[in-house]
C-alpha cells in the first residue's frame, strides 16, 4: 500500500519548457489536491479535484493546468515554466464525505526553473 | 475569508523545554482543525486533529492541542521536547462549502529547532 506517490522527485527546467507532474494514490480517496510550498508562505492550493471528472482552481492556479485522469491519478502541467514556479509541489488526497477529512500527502516534487 | 495565523515563525528550544506554538484562525462557521508536521526533507504528516467533543486533543509523539472557540485558537503543546521534534509545524483549518468541497487553509508554518 504505497499511499500517495509523486513523480519525479526532482526536476530542473529552463524557462519556457513544459512538464507534467504525476500523482497517484491507492487509497480509493475521492478528492485530490495540488499544493506548492514556498518558504514563509506555507502551502498554497493550486488546483483540486473533488471527485473523478471534476477539477477546480485553488488559490494560485495561473500558469498551471490539471487533469484528473481517473480516480487514482491527478496530474499537474506547467505549459511554459517560469522562475516564479520554482517550488516544492505536493499532491494530497482526502476521503470525503465519509472519513476524517485529514489530508494524506505525497513525498513532493522539488522543481527548479532556471 | 478563511485564514490561519501562526505567530511564531522560528522557535529554538533546548531539549526537555516545554513547547507551545500559537495558531489562530478566522472563520465564522464550523471548522475542523489540524496540526501537521514536516520533518526535514519529508512530506507533511498529521500530528492531531479536532472535529468536535473534548477541546483538548492528544496526538502522536506526546503532542496535544487545545481548541478555544472563544479565542479562535488551536495552540499546539508538548511538555518536554526532544531533538527529534526538530521540524516545521503547520496549523490548518478546513470547512465545507455548499458544494461539499473541503476548503483547507494552511498557516505559514513554524520552524522548531531543538538543541541537544
Amino acid at each position: 500500500n504505497a499511499g500517495v506517490t509523486q513523480t519525479p522527485k526532482f526536476q530542473v527546467l529552463k524557462t519556457g519548457q513544459s512538464m507534467t507532474l504525476q500523482c497517484a494514490q491507492d487509497m480509493n480517496h475521492n478528492s485530490m489536491y495540488w499544493y506548492r510550498q514556498d518558504p514563509g508562505m506555507g502551502l498554497r492550493l493550486i488546483y483540486y479535484s473533488a471527485s473523478e471528472g471534476t477539477t477546480d482552481k485553488g488559490e494560485v492556479p495561473n500558469g498551471y493546468n490539471v487533469s484528473r485522469l481517473n480516480k487514482r491519478e491527478f496530474s499537474l502541467r506547467l505549459e511554459s515554466a517560469a522562475p516564479s514556479q520554482t517550488s516544492v509541489y505536493f499532491c494530497a488526497t482526502v476521503q470525503r464525505p465519509q472519513g476524517s477529512y485529514e489530508q494524506y500527502f505525497g513525498p513532493g516534487t522539488r522543481l527548479t526553473v532556471t | 475569508a478563511q485564514s490561519v495565523s501562526q505567530h511564531n515563525h522560528h522557535v529554538i528550544l533546548s531539549e526537555a523545554a516545554s513547547l507551545e506554538l500559537g495558531c489562530n484562525y478566522s472563520y465564522g462557521g464550523t471548522v475542523n482543525l489540524f496540526w501537521y508536521v514536516q520533518y526535514p526533507g519529508q512530506h507533511l504528516q498529521l500530528l492531531l486533529k479536532y472535529f468536535s467533543g473534548d477541546p483538548l486533543v492528544k496526538g502522536i509523539k506526546g503532542f496535544e492541542a487545545e481548541f478555544i472557540k472563544s479565542k479562535f485558537s488551536f495552540n499546539l503543546r508538548k511538555p518536554s521536547v526532544q531533538w527529534s521534534d526538530t521540524a516545521e509545524y503547520f496549523c490548518a483549518v478546513n470547512s465545507l462549502n455548499s458544494g461539499g468541497y473541503q476548503k483547507v487553509t494552511f498557516g505559514t508554518g513554524t520552524k522548531l529547532q531543538v538543541i541537544p
